[in-house]
């Protein structure tokens, strides 16, 4: 079965400093992966998204993730956050053919400080 | 373009008593999944809807069942409630062959006394 590892559980930030959460997970075939974010009373929302291609991928609100196949990593980074991205986030991923039930990590809650 | 909706918003049941929730889809979306969300967690997949069947299925018990319908809504029900049911449900639609990105609503929280 697959599974999904995030690393850091409670991350605080300065604003402007930069940020790097860690995903990763175990899988032997080619997965989708995904980074979403629950903000403060709000629903998950979908940060990025990668299925094929560049593995830098560029999302929302200067987000960007890269995959690392031989890693099995797909970190989350951002040069310099902001007070607004205090949020939830996290790491998915579903297998690129049949079963495509996402797999969540645990989340890593992100508060900056401002 | 409305998003995925849930309803009710927050409901509190009590040990042994049956709960229904539901949730619309994304408009154009055909597929609706259900994830159970507990406290400090990330949300574990509960089963998946696509043209009125059950297609896929994580690893929940039997008191949990589902239904879709034909204009692509969706119910779940738990049967036999525990207090470990406690939790924030998560309805998502995706639209099958499009790479399945699945979009969440805002959730049930369920509370069991």
């Amino acid at each position: 079965a697959q599974s999904v590892s995030q690393h850091n559980h409670h991350v605080i930030l300065s604003e402007a400093a930069s940020l790097e959460l860690g995903c990763n997970y175990s899988y032997g075939g080619t997965v989708n992966l995904f980074w979403y974010v629950q903000y403060p009373g709000q629903h998950l929302q979908l940060l990025l998204k990668y299925f094929s291609g560049d593995p830098l991928v560029k999302g929302i609100k200067g987000f960007e993730a890269e995959f690392i196949k031989s890693k099995f990593s797909f970190n989350l980074r951002k040069p310099s956050v902001q007070w607004s991205d205090t949020a939830e986030y996290f790491c998915a991923v579903n297998p690129y053919t049949g079963r495509r039930a996402l797999t969540f990590g645990s989340g890593t809650r992100l508060q900056v400080q401002p | 373009d409305a998003g995925v909706t849930q309803s009710p918003t927050h409901l509190i049941k009590t040990r042994g008593q049956q709960v229904t929730l539901r949730c619309s889809p994304k408009s154009g979306h055909d597929t609706v999944s259900w994830y159970q969300q507990a406290l400090g967690q990330g949300p574990q997949f509960i089963f998946q809807y696509y043209e009125e069947e059950e297609r896929q299925r994580g690893n929940f018990p039997d008191r949990f069942s589902g239904h879709q319908f034909p204009n692509y809504s969706s119910e779940l029900n738990v049967n036999a409630l525990l207090l470990g049911d406690s939790a924030l449900y998560l309805c998502a639609s995706s639209l099958k062959g499009n790479g399945e990105t699945q979009y969440f609503g805002p959730g049930t929280r369920l509370l069991v006394l």
